[in-house]
């Protein structure tokens, strides 16, 4: 199957700082890239979704300007956590729909960020 | 606007027997539905999905799921859990606009025990 890359796995950083996630398509192209928060314990909040070569589409209740989104080619969406602080501590999931419209989401292996 | 609902939190059945876990979902057309698996801090797995056909679907490790659309429900399940099937499943509904846009279930955490 399709395979979707996230780097880093793991990332711990100070409040205030600003984190960069990125998510690949491996072996196909992407014209949409999804991304999505999961906290402990719980189901996968969708963020936003990414489009290549245009804004990113984002969920009510999801601060664009703190969780910036670029889709620069079909196969790389990056994901910044701006001015990072605590309650931003989550696990971070990027998927892609496979380039044969049928629907799945190729997930990659998800970033865990720790604020300090 | 598209829901998906799995009434159960987390459900713990012995190694060997049955199971079943609930989803319901809402969305105006037919639904694309699909099932995924999560092992603590990975990513998700696809276990099966429906897009059309068939309401029956069989999917990896031995688990299938039948789609009822008059009960609006897409439910899994297993004749025999084996220990490592214990895990958290998710149910997603996706349209099929917007890049398949997929909505999650709240999941059901499944305990196995011996």
């Amino acid at each position: 199957g399709a395979v979707v890359s996230q780097h880093p796995s793991w990332v711990i950083c100070k409040s205030g700082t600003s984190v960069k996630i990125e998510c690949r398509s491996l072996d196909f192209q992407a014209t949409t890239m999804f991304w999505y928060r999961q906290f402990p314990k719980q189901s996968l909040m969708l963020m936003a979704t990414s489009n290549e070569g245009s804004k990113a589409t984002y969920e009510q209740g999801v601060e664009k300007d703190k969780f910036l989104i670029n889709h620069a080619s079909l196969t790389l969406s990056t994901l910044t956590v701006t001015s990072a602080h605590p309650e931003d501590s989550s696990f971070y999931i990027c998927s892609a729909s496979g380039d044969r419209g049928t629907g799945e989401l190729f997930f990659g292996e998800g970033s865990r960020l720790t604020v300090l | 606007a598209q829901s998906v609902t799995q009434p159960d939190i987390h459900i713990t059945v012995s190694e060997g027997a049955s199971l079943e876990l609930r989803c319901n979902y809402s969305y105006g057309a037919t639904p694309y539905l699909f099932w995924y698996v999560q092992s603590p801090g990975q990513g998700l797995q696809l276990l099966l999905k429906y897009f059309s056909g068939d309401t029956l679907v069989q999917g990896i490790k031995g688990f299938e799921a039948e789609f009822k659309r008059s009960q609006s429900s897409f439910n899994l399940r297993k004749p025999s859990v084996h220990w490592s099937d214990a895990a958290e499943y998710f149910c997603a509904v996706a349209s099929n606009t917007g890049g398949f846009k997929t909505i999650f279930g709240a999941g059901t955490r499944l305990f196995v025990k011996a």
